[in-house]
């Protein structure tokens, strides 16, 4: 069974704190998904990486695959309080099975 | 272009009751997965159904089963519930099945079991 660890589980900052948190296994995965979830709402796609080493950038959001795509890392620059929600990473297997890390949830405070 | 519909928004059942939960997804899309969101094991995966036919099974009793229609919309349902059932659950569609489809969620059902 692959597994993803998400860190930290919880986060809670200060508005214009810069942050990252981190996507581990010991699997390596074809392809890795970040999604932002809010409460009340499902899971909305921020950004897929495919590449070992690829880096992707979304506004104030960078997004990074692992070298030997078993990690991944999404730092986000300057938070905003609209940043506020639970971060998932999804890693897709060799079979297009989706497995999720539990997630981090991130508090952006004013 | 609407996005993935959920129904019931939410569900309250008895244990050893039968559930039903329903899913249309994006106009276009063929595939349906489905996903049970817990705050312990967060988010795991049901299966996937395409073109009317299961294609992934996650690691989940046969008392959870799905079906897809030609229209591409999708049923879960769940036989003799427990109360470890009590869940949101959520369903998403992709344009295809096959790697890299970014998946398309609804709101969820939240699913309680008294």
């Amino acid at each position: 069974t692959q597994l993803l660890e998400q860190s930290p589980q919880f986060l809670s900052i200060q508005e214009g704190e810069n942050l990252t948190v981190y996507c581990n296994s010991s699997s390596v995965f074809s392809s890795l998904q970040w999604y932002r979830q809010e409460p009340g709402e499902g899971p909305v796609l921020l950004v897929t990486v495919v590449t070992g080493g690829e880096v992707k950038k979304l506004k104030r959001l960078t997004f990074q695959f692992g070298d030997a795509r078993k990690d991944s890392s999404l730092h986000i620059t300057a938070a905003q309080t609209g940043d506020t929600g639970l971060y998932l990473c999804a890693g897709e297997s060799s079979n297009y099975k989706l497995t999720f890390g539990k997630g981090t949830l991130l508090t952006v405070n004013p | 272009k609407a996005g993935v519909t959920q129904t019931p928004r939410y569900l309250i059942k008895t244990r050893g009751q039968q559930v039903t939960l329903s899913c249309s997804p994006i106009s276009g899309h063929r595939s349906v997965s489905w996903y049970q969101q817990t705050p312990g094991q967060g988010l795991q995966f049901l299966f996937e159904y395409f073109s009317e036919t299961q294609r992934n099974k996650g690691n989940f009793p046969g008392r959870f089963s799905g079906r897809q229609f030609s229209n591409s919309r999708s049923e879960m349902n769940v036989s003799t519930l427990e109360l470890g059932d009590s869940a949101l659950y959520l369903c998403a569609s992709s344009p295809g099945h096959g790697g890299n489809q970014p998946q398309h969620f609804g709101d969820g059902t939240r699913l309680s079991i008294l």
